[in-house]
């Protein structure tokens, strides 16, 4: 079955701390792998997303993402967490049935950001 | 920079009501989607669109629902009577290919309350 899974629902960290979000995912073929964002009372903002080439994908606002096929797992990392990061993340990975693609989202998690 | 919008942000309803949630997808995208959010649960998909049709739908997507592509610039999600369980973020989405690994580019959403 295809899916997406972020084990972690709460997650807070210090500005400044690094930050690494988990998700794992179950799909059949080549995944298509994306974060999004959302800010309160904002949309689903594109954070970045993998679909070939260099496992290592960098995206806006100083996040990268590594894509390992071995272990299922496409996490979101940042070096340096700053205040504003405080929002909600959803992985999510393109899937296509019936020739038509769409997304299937994790739970997400939130992450709040302490001074 | 392009964006997705939807109208209103909020909505409250009675139950049994029809409601129009409305979108403007970006100009020169060809996929249109709609998508939901029980409050504290994942981002779902309903429906895709394309070429003035449905392309798929989920189990969700039932014959209380319509998608419309009234002219050139509007896309819109309709409930015919809605129900207390149709409370949730509605968010819609474009992009300008149907490939999996084509970003869907989201609106802010519109929260339907139903009372």
């Amino acid at each position: 079955a295809q899916s997406v899974t972020q084990p972690d629902i709460h997650i807070t960290v210090s500005e400044g701390a690094s930050l690494e979000l988990r998700c794992n995912y179950s799909y059949g073929a080549t995944p298509y792998l994306f974060w999004y964002v959302q800010s309160p009372g904002q949309g689903l903002q594109l954070l970045l997303k993998y679909f070939s080439g260099d496992t290592l994908v960098q995206g806006i606002k100083g996040f990268e993402a590594e894509f390992k096929r071995s272990q299922s797992s496409f996490n979101l990392r940042k070096p340096s967490v700053h205040w504003s990061d405080a929002a909600e993340y959803f992985c999510a990975v393109g899937a296509r049935t019936g020739g038509y693609n769409k997304l299937i989202f994790g739970a997400g998690t939130r992450l709040a950001v302490h001074p | 920079e392009p964006e997705v919008t939807q109208t209103p942000s909020h909505q409250v309803t009675q139950m049994g009501q029809e409601v129009i949630l409305r979108c403007v997808p970006i100009s020169n995208h060809l996929y249109f989607y709609w998508y939901r959010q029980i409050l504290g649960q994942k981002v779902e998909f309903l429906v895709s669109f394309y070429n003035n049709e449905i392309s798929e739908k989920s189990e969700i997507f039932d014959d209380q629902f319509s998608v419309e592509r009234p002219d050139g610039s509007n896309f819109t999600l309709k409930i015919r009577s809605t129900k207390l369980e149709d409370s949730a973020m509605y968010f819609c989405a474009s992009s300008d290919e149907g490939r999996r690994a084509d970003t869907q580019y989201f609106g802010p959403g519109t929260r339907l309350t139903v009372l």
